[in-house]
């Protein structure tokens, strides 16, 4: 057992709407990744936190923004939101950042679905 | 532009049957390179990573930098090998991490 644990596991929303994605991270973690997998596709990293501040960004636009909170759990935050946001949002942690700490651990994910 | 591809949707072998799942990557520098695999109704999980030189599960991957290759061997698939393999590389930081569209093997019997 990992200890990742995300919420909700499913949603639906509709095109327009905002939506905010839970996630906690393994007990002593302090770095949070935030992906979005696509049906049939490998997860796109969206953007990764490191002690409450962003420390890295994939090819997403500014709709998509995150928050990472003292306790080491996290939020994703999508705006205005779009048919094709529909997809498995997966969050992973890691107990830090640099060679030595680049394994993820990944929760089970929130399944999107924009309508 | 960083890039991972696995150019296998579906590999499907017999049980003890050797397995080779492809894995080509394009990144300029030094990249960390992984195999992550997601069995049935289960996380996505680490498999193993270059840096490390294990061999987990009786599965090895060799990174091949003039080819730019990281592909995944077993000698003798088994049944329970059967997941979705996904190959996925990141900087020194870990940082920016790019994953393949994966390779969903199917070890049959």
């Amino acid at each position: 057992e990992t200890g990742v644990t995300q919420s909700p596991t499913h949603l639906i929303k509709t095109r327009g709407q905002q939506v905010t994605l839970r996630c906690s991270s393994q007990s002593g973690h302090n770095t949070v990744s935030w992906y979005q997998q696509a049906l049939g596709q490998g997860p796109q990293f969206i953007f990764q936190y490191y002690r409450e501040e962003e420390n890295g960004r994939g090819n997403f636009p500014p709709r998509f923004s995150g928050l990472q909170f003292p306790n080491y759990s996290s939020e994703l935050n999508v705006n205005a939101l779009e048919l094709d946001d529909s997809a498995l949002y997966l969050c992973a942690s890691s107990p830090g950042w640099g060679s030595m700490y680049t394994e993820a651990f990944f929760g089970q994910g929130t399944r999107l679905t924009v309508v | 532009a960083q890039r991972v591809t696995q150019p296998e949707k579906l590999l499907s072998v017999f049980k003890g049957a050797p397995v080779e799942l492809k894995c080509n990557y394009s990144y300029s520098g030094s990249p960390e390179l992984f195999w992550y695999v997601q069995y049935s109704r289960q996380r996505l999980q680490l498999l193993l990573r270059h840096i490390s030189r294990e061999s987990i599960k009786g599965f090895t991957a060799d990174l091949n930098k003039g080819e730019t290759s990281f592909h995944l061997k077993k000698p003798f698939a088994q049944e329970e090998d059967s997941a979705m393999y996904y190959c996925a590389l990141s900087d020194n930081y870990g940082q920016n991490f790019v994953f393949g569209p994966g390779t969903r093997l199917s070890v049959l019997p």
